[in-house]
């Protein structure tokens, strides 16, 4: 959806080094969630947000922060403990009829 | 944990084909259920969904999907596709935590002209 940035499209890192994609709203909608999305595996959930200053684990949070200081930004910080970091990281936020809205998504390739 | 699961990973059809794709889920409670679709090179989008009511839902672009609760299924259905159809096909169901939203592994789809 056009109100929903991920910048930027690609991103190279070396291993053992952190990294954050940024994502960011202007829907002004509450609830912000990081998937990842492998082929063959679908879109896994990493973390989500459902209000300013709280957020909560998702099934593979493991090696991944993030942050949730205004309503429009939810970083996401890939850790060098995340052991298989390269995947597209996909960022959505939460309609009212529980709709997901994505953004266009981050190509993390880590060597 | 809630599990989706999309049995077909990739089909091929030729235009003007039924096309029917598969999704079951394991949870037993309420559900809200969900396809969405990726269309090559553009984000994901919702296709349609199913809160409750007529389990016949009726989506975008001439998709529907049938909700049958004895069989923990709601499979995607379009009569006669187009090459425009081709893209992959995500299922997706949020229970029982309406907050969390849990994804099939995606079917792609290609459409031959």
């Amino acid at each position: 959806d056009g109100g929903i940035t991920q910048s930027p499209k690609y991103l190279f890192r070396k291993e053992g080094q952190n990294v954050t994609l940024s994502c960011e709203q202007n829907l002004n909608h509450d609830a912000m969630y990081w998937y990842r999305q492998d082929p063959g595996q679908g879109l896994r959930l990493i973390y989500y947000s459902q209000i300013v200053n709280d957020f909560q684990k998702g099934d593979i949070a493991e090696g991944y922060s993030v942050s949730r200081e205004k309503k429009e930004s939810f970083p996401l910080t890939v850790t060098s403990a995340q052991k298989n970091p390269t995947a597209f990281y996909l960022c959505a936020v939460l309609g009212p009829n529980y709709e997901q809205y994505f953004g266009p998504g981050t190509r993390l390739t880590v060597t | 944990a809630q599990s989706v699961s999309q049995h077909n990973h990739h089909v091929i059809l030729s235009e003007a084909a039924s096309l029917e794709l598969g999704c079951n889920y394991s949870y037993g409670g309420t559900v809200n259920l969900f396809w969405y679709v990726q269309y090559p090179g553009q984000h994901l989008q919702l296709l349609l969904k199913y809160f409750s009511g007529d389990p016949l839902v009726k989506g975008i672009k001439g998709f529907e999907a049938e909700f049958i609760k004895s069989k923990f299924s709601f499979n995607l259905r379009k009569p006669s596709v187009q090459w425009s159809d081709t893209a992959e096909y995500f299922c997706a169901v949020n229970a029982p935590n309406f907050n969390k939203f849990y994804f099939g592994s995606g079917t792609k789809l290609n459409v031959k002209p």
